[in-house]
């Protein structure tokens, strides 16, 4: 089945690096979500783009955090200079139109999980 | 500012009984709702959803209701069986018309 993926499923890294994690979102889906879940909480919303644009990137914490969809498919997440909070599960949704309703599911990929150490 | 919370962080169901999971939610501009459920090492599946327009929709064995009055929605699951445990989770839309907003969830476990 061709639903969201998300590479790596799991990342360790140190302080003070960079990060990218990637995520394919169902074909044709014209938009897609970035949340991040800490332990024993509801995911987080982070970004959404509508096409290639990110539409409301109002839940990034803090400049560290970026993401891009040059192609309008294909997403990345970029964390630099990571810290120890940054630790957790990064989730991305897509949806066929981005207009929350019935008919417009956000489908989550698997996660990819961050350890800063 | 914007909250989805539940009323209970774990419930504990006889196999075969039926579920029901309680949500409150705060802002009165959110006119959507999911449902999600969680698997551990999963990302949150969908279940259903309802529009503010509605009381009420039926899905297999689950069924969600929403009360606007008292800002409350519910997940109704008939007949629960070992493969309904996980944790589930309420969502609104609040003021957006595309960004949800997740409670902190309800554990469901089932006894033999």
């Amino acid at each position: 089945g061709a639903g969201v993926s998300q590479t790596p499923s799991n990342k360790v890294t140190e302080k003070g690096k960079y990060v990218e994690l990637r995520c394919d979102p169902i074909s044709g889906h014209t938009a897609l979500y970035w949340y991040r879940q800490s332990l024993g909480q509801g995911p987080e919303f982070l970004i959404y783009f509508q096409g290639t644009g990110a539409a409301d990137d109002s839940g990034l914490p803090n400049d560290r955090f970026f993401a891009v969809r040059p192609e309008g498919s294909v997403s990345t997440l970029k964390i630099q200079r990571t810290e120890r909070g940054d630790s957790a599960v990064y989730l991305c949704a897509s949806s066929l139109t981005g207009l929350a309703g019935i008919e417009d599911t956000q489908y989550f990929g698997p996660g990819t999980r961050l350890t800063v150490l | 500012g914007e909250s989805v919370g539940l009323h209970l962080p774990t419930l504990s169901v006889q196999e075969g009984d039926n579920s029901i999971i309680n949500c409150a939610y705060s802002n009165s501009a959110s006119d959507y709702f999911i449902w999600y459920k969680q698997e551990s090492g999963k990302g949150p599946q969908f279940i259903i959803d309802i529009r503010s327009n509605m009381d009420k929709r039926q899905g297999q064995r689950v069924t969600v209701l929403l009360n606007k009055t008292v800002k409350h929605l519910s997940l109704q699951i008939a007949a629960t069986q070992p493969g309904d445990s996980a944790v589930y989770f309420c969502a609104e839309n609040g003021s957006s018309a595309s960004k949800i907003i997740f409670g902190s969830g309800t554990r469901l476990s089932i006894r033999p």
